[in-house]
């Protein structure tokens, strides 16, 4: 099994919501990865995980909290969004974190109103 | 800063053709690059990785080859097909610091394989 799912997969919030996305994998990858992806541009790093921990947040406001429960999850945390935190949100796993090929999910889709 | 460079512009191939792709970087060294095809709302899907000291790799239709003097890559699709049409993102990959290694992705070129 190959796949890195994502849920859900379109997601409607207003300004004082909170919401959570989430992300599963059962490839046994140990590093896992949160990107956020505009329209037309490339996807952007927010969080890196690895072995479960938190080894990189890439001065991603507080508004957005990750939490990885177990080797296999990946949560996002949202509250307070702005509407130009509308975005894809793409998750993504890997072997280890460093020279593997990272495998992403579907993503979700966020709009913020 | 860094600054990884694709080009913009779609490419626009007749099928059976070689299509060939560049990516430039400045102000970083990576470790290794990878190549990933995204369709339209959809995630990434990796196809090719290679490493600092590697200067070619291929896959099937897919060549990539690594020029660190250069920094450059260039990616190419050989007897291309119409459903190897879809955007395709260089990311150069490296440690920060300690912390951990990050992808960066370069802003991805748009192939359109004409029948």
């Amino acid at each position: 099994d190959t796949e890195v799912t994502q849920t859900p997969k379109h997601l409607v919030m207003g300004m004082t919501n909170k919401k959570s996305l989430k992300c599963e994998q059962h490839m046994g990858h140990r590093a896992m990865y949160w990107y956020k992806q505009k329209a037309k541009k490339p996807p952007e790093l927010m969080f890196v995980y690895s072995y479960e921990k938190l080894s990189i947040n890439e001065s991603v406001p507080s508004r957005f909290s990750p939490e990885c429960p177990n080797s296999s999850l990946l949560n996002l945390h949202l509250h307070a969004l702005q509407p130009e935190d509308s975005a894809l949100y793409l998750c993504a796993s890997s072997q280890a974190n460093g020279r593997y090929e990272q495998y992403f999910g579907p993503g979700t889709r966020l709009t913020v109103t | 800063s860094q600054k990884i460079e694709q080009n913009s512009e779609a490419l626009n191939i007749q099928e059976g053709k070689t299509a060939t792709l560049t990516c430039n970087y400045t102000n970083y060294s990576p470790a290794y690059l990878q190549w990933y095809r995204q369709d339209p709302g959809r995630g990434p899907v990796f196809l090719l990785l290679i490493r600092e000291n590697e200067k070619e790799k291929r896959k099937e239709r897919l060549k990539v080859t690594f020029d660190t003097t250069l920094k450059q890559s260039l990616f190419h699709i050989t007897a291309s097909q119409p459903a190897d049409s879809a955007t395709y993102l260089c990311a150069l990959g490296g440690l920060i610091k300690a912390a951990g290694n990050k992808l960066t992705f370069g802003g991805g070129t748009r192939v359109l394989v004409k029948p």
